[in-house]
């Protein structure tokens, strides 16, 4: 079964805009969130983390907000760039060693100049 | 460069042959992770260490996968006689290991495996 879901594939938009990525999970014992952003051949790079004791975390262009109840997180990137045009993978983790993290299938960011 | 750093990159190896990949982590670094990466798919994890001692096996890792981290620095994983279904991105990742701390982990370039 699937924990971690991205269920939008791709998504295009143009430079200065927002760009949303959404992502949903269904294990209520996940308490660590982290968005990795991935070019063709190479590893995943790490992006932005939040903790469930948190709602939002912002670092520069990138938010991530975080909505226990709906079990759902976005990470937000504005203005958008065409350097961010990249895949990004939702993670998740259990506990605070988080030793395991599991991803969702992530989601093509095309961004337009 | 002191980041995750993983040999060899690529690998075409033919079915029924074994392949060893290398990762070495960040220094100091006390924790390493395996994971395998699949077409569409996101990552998925196999094992990881602490220090030396290989704490958990995800049963995606079958007996013809073994993984090592012999002094705790280096890490290697190796498939014997390797199938079709072998063939993904092998990646590897690391985190300081403080004990009760919400760590991020750091993935290496991976190690893109096809088997033929």
């Amino acid at each position: 079964d699937q924990q971690v879901k991205q269920n939008s594939p791709s998504l295009s938009v143009q430079e200065g805009r927002i760009s949303i990525l959404n992502c949903d999970y269904t294990n209520s014992m996940f308490d660590y969130f982290l968005w990795y952003k991935k070019y063709p051949a190479e590893g995943p790079t790490f992006l932005i983390s939040i903790s469930s004791i948190k709602d939002k975390n912002e670092d520069g262009r990138f938010t991530v907000f975080l909505n226990k109840s709906a079990k759902h997180l976005s990470l937000h990137i504005v203005p958008s760039q065409p350097g961010d045009s990249a895949v990004y993978f939702c993670a998740a983790s259990v506990g605070g060693s988080n030793y395991k993290l599991t991803f969702g299938k992530g989601t093509l960011l095309t961004v337009n100049p | 460069d002191t980041g995750v750093s993983q040999d060899p990159r690529h690998k075409i190896t033919k079915r029924g042959q074994n392949v060893t990949f290398r990762c070495d982590p960040i220094s100091e670094h006390n924790r390493l992770y395996w994971y395998r990466q699949t077409l569409g798919q996101g990552p998925e994890f196999l094992t990881y260490f602490q220090n030396e001692a290989q704490l958990e096996k995800s049963r995606l890792l079958s007996d013809r996968f073994s993984a090592e981290r012999p002094k705790g620095s280096f890490s290697t994983l190796e498939i014997q006689r390797t199938e079709q279904g072998d063939s993904a991105m092998y990646l590897c990742a690391s985190s300081p290991g403080v004990a009760g701390a919400i760590e991020t982990q750091y993935f290496g370039p991976g190690t893109r495996l096809l088997v033929l």
